[in-house]
């Protein structure tokens, strides 16, 4: 798994609350990902980061935010979680226009 | 919309049949990427292709890149149990970092 650990693995929160799912990669990997994955839509990407402090939105961005302070963490924080942001959440890092590593994933449910 | 389609959404063989898939594309690309994904786990890189190449081969996988057309196909040969999982087909979009996903095949291979 390219030393990418995503936590927590499974949460339960509710309708309102904000939420942070965190990705902590040891491989010093420049790019950083996260995605969605929802039945019959595949994988969304949601934000991305190109280094330190830079990020940039993809497709499915509301309601979402990121930060990178550092290398290894990429943060994606639910500012007020929704009903609709059920899902199950992957983490992804790479060098850069060749293959993505993957987390685990963190299962997220909204009540 | 997402930048690939894969297609069928599901095929279910027989072991020691070929399995094909088709991912279809949307923008120009550097290169194409295979995943595959076993249930509920993290997605793991299978095989790149780059734009100037036709074909490419890795083990039982065959890949092969039509640019002109924005295609690709998988194909999976002599199939075993243990290739049960979902199969996505993934780009970079227009010379971005944005890494996007398919929809995703899910391939069931009965013993």
């Amino acid at each position: 798994d390219a030393g990418i650990t995503q936590s927590p693995r499974h949460k339960v929160t509710e309708t309102g609350t904000p939420v942070t799912l965190r990705c902590h990669q040891t491989e010093n990997h420049r790019y950083m990902y996260w995605y969605r994955q929802d039945p019959g839509h595949g994988l969304r990407l949601i934000h991305y980061s190109y280094g330190v402090k830079d990020t940039d939105k993809g497709e499915v961005s509301d309601g979402y935010s990121v930060s990178r302070s550092k290398t290894e963490d990429f943060l994606l924080t639910l500012e007020s979680a929704t009903s609709s942001q059920t899902s199950v959440y992957f983490c992804a890092t790479g060098l850069g226009n060749t293959e993505a590593f993957f987390g685990q994933g963190t299962r997220l449910t909204v009540v | 919309s997402q930048q690939g389609e894969e297609d069928p959404q599901a095929l279910s063989i027989q072991e020691g049949e070929n399995a094909t898939m088709n991912c279809s594309y949307k923008t120009s690309i550097n290169n194409l990427q295979w995943y595959r994904q076993n249930s509920g786990r993290g997605l793991v890189h299978l095989i790149l292709i780059r734009s100037n190449e036709r074909e490419k081969h890795s083990g039982r996988l065959r890949v092969t890149l039509d640019t002109s057309k924005k295609s690709s196909s998988l194909l999976i040969t002599a199939s075993r149990a243990a290739d049960t999982a979902s199969y996505f087909c993934a780009t970079y979009i227009g010379g971005s970092e944005k890494l996007v996903f398919g929809k995703g095949t899910k391939l069931t291979v009965n013993p």
